[in-house]
């Protein structure tokens, strides 16, 4: 069946550093991918999505390309801030419309 | 903006009761979702639902119903709350289509159980 398997956080970094988060998916076909950020104390919000192989998506200085060849998604931005602290979950979309949810990763961004 | 909300921030109840989670969207969306979010298993699908009356089981059905009468409104409802059901519950909507892809949250409501 569909999956998504991300990294296991948490994920600690300095402010101004480059972050990387890994996405691997297994799916039928050529699902689209997506990247959803939690923030404390809210609900999640997409941050980002791709919808074909090749696709970039960027929002909010982060950036993730769909890679079919090597099945990933893997998150990156360049330079950090102590705001970009929060949950990020991976996920795809299967046929049926239904979003199919990785473990999620931790960010800790320290001053 | 979409806004999803969710009638408790926290809620405490004890072993055996029967506990009502409420969402409401006010964006007219036809899907409705349920998920509870648990450490290191990410986000589970309890139910969900196209459309007034209707539902469907999702991943962890198990010990939940749900009730959607209007469309705005999906209830998850806990018959006899158990210890292991102390978890974060997120609803979520969308709409139909393509477009479905994009879920919009509620802020989730965190379920201790005694």
């Amino acid at each position: 069946g569909n999956s998504v398997t991300q990294m296991e956080g948490p994920v600690t970094l300095s402010e101004e550093a480059f972050l990387t988060i890994n996405c691997t998916y297994t799916a039928t076909g050529y699902p689209s991918l997506f990247w959803y950020v939690q923030y404390p104390g809210e609900g999640l919000q997409l941050l980002l999505k791709a919808t074909k192989a090749d696709d970039k998506g960027s929002n909010k200085g982060f950036e993730a390309t769909y890679r079919k060849e090597t099945t990933s998604f893997h998150l990156e931005k360049g330079s950090v801030q102590v705001s970009d602290s929060a949950v990020y979950f991976c996920a795809l979309r299967d046929s049926n419309y239904q979003l199919i949810w990785g473990a999620g990763t931790k960010l800790i961004i320290k001053p | 903006d979409v806004k999803v909300t969710q009638s408790s921030r926290y809620l405490v109840k004890r072993t055996g009761e029967k506990v009502f989670l409420e969402c409401v969207q006010d964006m007219d969306h036809e899907n409705m979702f349920w998920y509870r979010q648990d450490p290191g298993l990410g986000l589970r699908l309890i139910y969900f639902s196209y459309d007034v009356k209707m539902k469907e089981k999702g991943d962890i059905p198990e010990g939940y119903s749900v009730s959607r009468e209007k469309k705005e409104r999906f209830s998850l409802i806990l018959e006899s709350a158990s210890t292991n059901q102390t978890s974060m519950y997120l609803c979520a909507s969308s709409t139909v289509g393509k477009s479905a892809e994009t879920q919009y949250f509620g802020p989730g409501t965190r379920l201790l159980v005694l």
